[in-house]
């Protein structure tokens, strides 16, 4: 159990429909990644937060988007639905300290989106 | 935008058996580091490598970064199967996001 929470496991949705999914970080972690893992692409970097500010972002789709809240946790919002978004959505979550390197981040279990 | 390949793909092997998987780029990363995903969980960090030409070991897995930091190999010896699952290679450039290579799948059969 890496202390990263991910709700909901499962989504089963239509295309155009809109999505949330929510993510908590390990306690004392102030930053939170978002990922996509498909079969042909692998695991893609979406974005980045760090203690409620946008730090970073990667291939994220302008029909997406994100945000973390005061208490941290952090949600991924994807509209406009279509079958080429039917992935594994991590999160994970890092100290976040800056430093030479990246620092360990932490994967938690991942959310299933299936559109249909 | 970096790529980085993995080879190979998929590999079934069984148990007690070595083997080794390889992440190669044409870029060179300050650091490079290696997941396992098993089924149904996220990636779970194994090591990180920083220095050109280093090796770790964790037990039975020794992981070595090239000397001019471009490629990383992850050898695995006496294989078991609980070794099975994704091995994820990821480079960064300096405290940059992670780019992560597509995986090795690993089976390893009793």
């Amino acid at each position: 159990d890496s202390g990263v929470t991910q709700t909901p496991k499962h989504l089963i949705t239509a295309t155009g429909q809109r999505v949330t999914l929510r993510c908590s970080p390990r306690s004392g972690d102030l930053s939170v990644y978002w990922y996509q893992q498909s079969l042909d692409q692998g695991l893609q970097f979406l974005i980045q937060y760090y203690n409620g500010e946008e730090r970073a972002k990667g291939n994220i789709l302008e029909r997406f988007s994100a945000q973390q809240f005061p208490d941290l946790h952090s949600e991924l919002n994807l509209s406009s639905l279509e079958l080429g978004d039917s992935a594994l959505y991590f999160c994970a979550s890092s100290v976040g300290l800056a430093g030479l390197y990246p620092d360990t981040q932490y994967f938690g279990p991942g959310t299933r989106l299936t559109v249909l | 935008t970096q790529l980085l390949k993995q080879s190979p793909q998929f590999l079934s092997i069984q148990e007690g058996e070595n083997l080794t998987v390889y992440c190669n780029s044409s870029s060179v990363f300050s650091s490079l580091q290696w997941y396992r995903q098993e089924p149904g969980e996220g990636p779970v960090l194994l090591v990180t490598v920083v220095t050109g030409g280093e090796v770790k070991k964790l037990k039975r897995l020794t992981f070595q970064f090239g000397d001019a930091r471009k490629d990383s190999s992850l050898h695995i010896t006496a294989a078991q199967p609980g070794d099975t699952g994704l091995y994820l290679c990821a480079g960064a450039e300096g405290y940059s996001t992670l780019t992560f290579g597509k995986g090795t799948m690993l089976l390893v059969s009793p």
